[in-house]
């Protein structure tokens, strides 16, 4: 069955320090992944998604990047963070295949940042 | 763009009763699919059911139907039997211009529901 990994769950960072958060896959080859954001008490924003190794779109403009350096990795990142960086990550997978707008997405556990 | 309204406040259900969240969403694709997911307060995000647009028959898994009204725009969830278990956030949300093998999902802001018993 497959699994998905992130980390780590919770991360207290002060404003202007790097962030790197991690999602791995297991158990499907060539998922789709997703990057969201959830501000408190707010819906989820989707950030970067990826449809394979080194592929990346962004639908944000904002302070983070994302990079795929495997096909079953996702990492969030951020050079300097912003106070407004503060929020709920979510990572997803999908598979790749499906019937349009048929596929479901699954969520990891979350990682709760807080930048002070 | 897709666009997911969910404008409920907070909503109180007696144990055992059925309730009623209420989506409405707006795009112009000929195909999409709709989605609901529910949020505990451990924060993560759990699939409860799927609707494709051209569905014939309202989606149904378990405890959870979606009511689903093509004209009016509407996606509805209905939860029977509400169970303490299910007081959670839960969001509508929309698949994104059904391009193929790409899975985009606008969320709507979400319905508070607290089950009592």
């Amino acid at each position: 069955s497959q699994t998905i990994h992130q980390w780590p769950a919770t991360l207290v960072q002060p404003v202007g320090s790097p962030l790197s958060l991690e999602c791995t896959v297991e158990g499907t080859s060539n998922p789709n992944l997703y990057w969201y954001r959830q501000a408190a008490g707010r819906g989820l924003q989707l950030l970067f998604y990826s449809v394979g190794i080194g592929q990346i779109s962004s639908e944000v403009p904002q302070n983070l990047s994302a990079s795929r350096p495997q096909d079953r990795q996702f990492i969030l990142s951020s050079k300097k963070l912003l106070l407004s960086d503060s929020g709920f990550y979510l990572c997803a997978w999908s598979v790749r295949q499906g019937l349009p707008g048929a596929n479901v997405l699954t969520f990891g556990a979350g990682s709760r940042l807080t930048v002070l | 763009a897709q666009k997911i309204t969910q404008t409920q406040p907070g909503m109180f259900v007696q144990e055992k009763e059925a309730v009623t969240l209420d989506c409405t969403y707006d795009t112009s694709d000929p195909s999409y699919g709709l989605f609901w997911y529910k949020q505990p307060s451990s924060g993560e995000m759990i699939f409860l059911i799927y609707q494709g647009s051209y569905d014939q028959q309202n989606a149904t898994e378990g405890r959870y139907s979606l009511n689903f009204q093509k004209a009016r725009k509407s996606a509805n969830l209905v939860i029977s039997a509400s169970q303490l278990g299910d007081s959670a956030m839960y969001f509508c949300a929309m698949s994104s211009d059904g391009v193929y093998g790409n899975n985009r999902l606008a969320f709507g802001k979400g319905n508070q529901v607290v089950v009592i018993p």
